[in-house]
């Protein structure tokens, strides 16, 4: 069964200190990768796609990158307003547009 | 451009009601989901339709649950009767076409007592 890990479940950063999140999958086959962020009573927003090993997106302190195994969202210089739970989801191949998300990252910045 | 927009943004109900979300997608977006958000088992897929269609409802848990798609900018998911293990955060998302991300609305907070 295609299975989708985040780690850790809860990560508390100080304002500034920068960290990463991951996602680990199983999914034979990886037709994309998405990342999403996600704010107490509001729906996921998008935030990233990625389609192969190696690829990268930036925007403002996020960067995500993305390995045949596992992705990696990298938080530079955090502030509390990157307080969030992050998502990742993972969509394999095929016409299906059928995604698997895990149950994310809680992500909390203090000033 | 107007996101999804699910309605209503919160429910409260008794148990054995029907009850019944609506969602608007995107204009212009082919594909529906329906997805449901717990703390235990975060965010699972309960049904997807495309061009309208259902295409893959096997997340829809007992024949309690039921959704529509009569047109291409709206649907319906129905619980009937509704039971307090339907508690949720309930979230509609649309997409473009194949590869393209989803996009969610901010979800029907439903509470079954």
């Amino acid at each position: 069964e295609d299975q989708v890990t985040q780690s850790p479940e809860a990560l508390r950063l100080q304002e500034g200190e920068s960290s990463s999140l991951n996602c680990s999958y199983t999914v034979s086959g990886l037709r994309g990768l998405f990342w999403y962020r996600q704010d107490p009573g509001k729906g996921p927003e998008f935030l990233f796609t990625l389609y192969s090993a190696g690829e990268e997106k930036e925007k403002e302190r996020l960067k995500a990158t993305l390995t045949k195994k596992e992705s990696f969202l990298h938080i530079t210089a955090p502030k509390p307003e990157d307080s969030a739970t992050y998502l990742c989801a993972v969509q394999q191949p095929g016409g299906y547009q059928k995604v698997t998300f895990g149950t994310g990252t809680k992500l909390q910045v203090i000033p | 451009d107007a996101g999804v927009i699910q309605s209503p943004r919160h429910e409260v109900t008794e148990m054995g009601q029907e009850v019944t979300l609506r969602c608007k997608p995107i204009s212009g977006h082919n594909s529906l989901f329906w997805y449901r958000q717990t703390m235990m088992r975060g965010l699972e897929l309960l049904i997807y339709f495309n061009n309208n269609v259902p295409i893959d409802d096997s997340g829809m848990p007992e024949d309690r649950f039921s959704a529509k798609m009569p047109n291409a900018s709206f649907s319906t998911l129905k619980i009937q009767p509704s039971e307090p293990r339907d508690s949720a955060v309930y979230f509609c998302a649309s997409s473009r076409q194949v590869n393209q991300p989803q996009h969610f609305g901010d979800g029907t907070r439903l509470s079954i007592l």
